[in-house]
This record gives structure tokens, sequence and C-alpha cells, in this order.
């Protein structure tokens, strides 16, 4: 069974750094790239980028190019997503999902972040 | 703002045909790229419903279709059930901005 399993909520403040994380588990981690989607409080999804987790290659979507990191570590099929200085419009729900055939067939149960002074 | 644009709201009672449209332009729909929907039931993550345009994942029941034509894409609900409130979103590469987006969201409530 395919799993995508999100590291658990975080209360921040502004400025703080953090990295949130998605392991996967029942299928082959390197073989397929991972997505990452932003929804703030109330809102829609917004796609932030890709990464694949076999050579870490990275695709991220304008709006959040220099915002956010993406990386993984393929030897324990886990796939992260960091920000460096955290800022209240950062507060969302993210989600990590597998990409197969240019849609997103498993999703993450989602991570909230909360930055707040 | 989405390149894909969705009505915020569409309703209907139960047993009733609903459809939502996904609105896009020929740097994305029009251009050949694929449209996908999800379901977001409330307080969940979203979940695959059509794939490839018009392709229906394992489990999902047969009343939910997907088409495409020129630069939009539409979803339906036929026989509308209390279960199928929900959010649901379009998805679609767009060559102008390199990447993949999702429509801007359409609520569907059953009445």
């Amino acid at each position: 069974e395919v799993q995508l399993v999100q590291s658990g909520a975080e209360v921040k403040k502004p400025g703080e750094s953090l990295k949130i994380s998605c392991k996967g588990s029942g299928y082959s981690f390197t073989s397929n790239w991972i997505g990452w989607v932003r929804q703030m409080p109330g809102k829609g999804l917004e796609w932030m980028g890709i990464i694949f987790p076999g050579d870490s290659d990275t695709r991220y979507s304008p709006s959040f190019q220099g915002q956010v990191t993406m990386s993984a570590d393929k030897s324990i099929s886990t796939a992260y997503l960091q920000w460096s200085s955290l800022k209240a419009s950062d507060t969302a729900v993210y989600y990590c999902a597998r990409l197969s055939s240019a849609s997103l067939d498993f999703w993450g149960q989602g991570t909230l972040v909360t930055v707040s002074s | 703002q989405s390149v894909l644009t969705q009505p915020p709201s569409v309703s209907g009672a139960p047993g009733q045909r609903v459809t939502i449209s996904c609105t896009g332009s020929s740097s994305n729909i029009g251009a050949g790229y694929e449209v996908h929907w999800y379901q977001q039931l409330p307080g969940t993550a979203p979940k695959l419903l059509i794939h490839g345009n018009s392709n229906r994942p394992s489990g999902v029941p047969d009343r939910f279709s997907g088409s495409k034509s020129g630069t939009s894409a539409s979803l339906a609900i036929i026989g509308l059930q209390a279960e199928d409130e929900a959010d649901y979103y379009c998805q679609s590469y767009d060559s102008s901005l390199s990447g993949d987006v999702f429509g801007t969201g359409t609520k569907v409530t059953v009445l």
C-alpha cells in the first residue's frame, strides 16, 4: 500500500527556520516525483513545486522560487520542505503527494504550520 | 490568481447532475495538456478523482466523469449524493509558468 506520512504540526515564530518531512512507503521512492502543495487557511490549493528523489532534481513554481527549499534523502525515502526565515504569511497546511503520469495520486495527511509571534 | 478558473460554488439536490467547469487558455488546457481533478472533503487531504482528462482511479464511483474541449475541461457528478459535498479542484500544466497549476476551486453543496 502506497503511503506518504508527514511530520506533525509546528508552531513557530517569525524569523525562525523549519524543515518538515514526508516519508514514503509501499513503492519505489526514487521512481516518482514528489510534489508539495500549500493550502492557506480557508483558501485553495497552490502548486509549490516538485522534487525527484532519485537525483534531487527540483522544479519550483515561480511564486515559491527562493521562498522555500525542497530536498530529499532517498536512503530513508523521505522528502523535505524547509524555510530559512518564516513569515506569518507562511501559515498554512502543506501537503506532499506522489506524482504519477502528471497527476498527484497519493497524498500525505498534511502538516499544519503556524507562524505567530 | 490562478490561470485555471472555476466557479466558486455549485449546488444541486440529491440525485441531480452538476457540472464544474475549469477554464484555461492556450498555454495550458488549450495546448493539449491533460487535466486532472481532485476532491477535498472538509478537513481532509485532497484525493485524486479524475486523471488524464477522463480516467477514474480504482475505487472512484462512475457517477464522476471528466471531459475536455478546447481551452476548458469539465467535471460532472451524476446522481449527486450528500457525501459529494466537498471542494473540487482541477489541475493542469502551464507552459508559460513552466509548471503545474491548480484551478481556483469549486465548493459543491448538496441541497
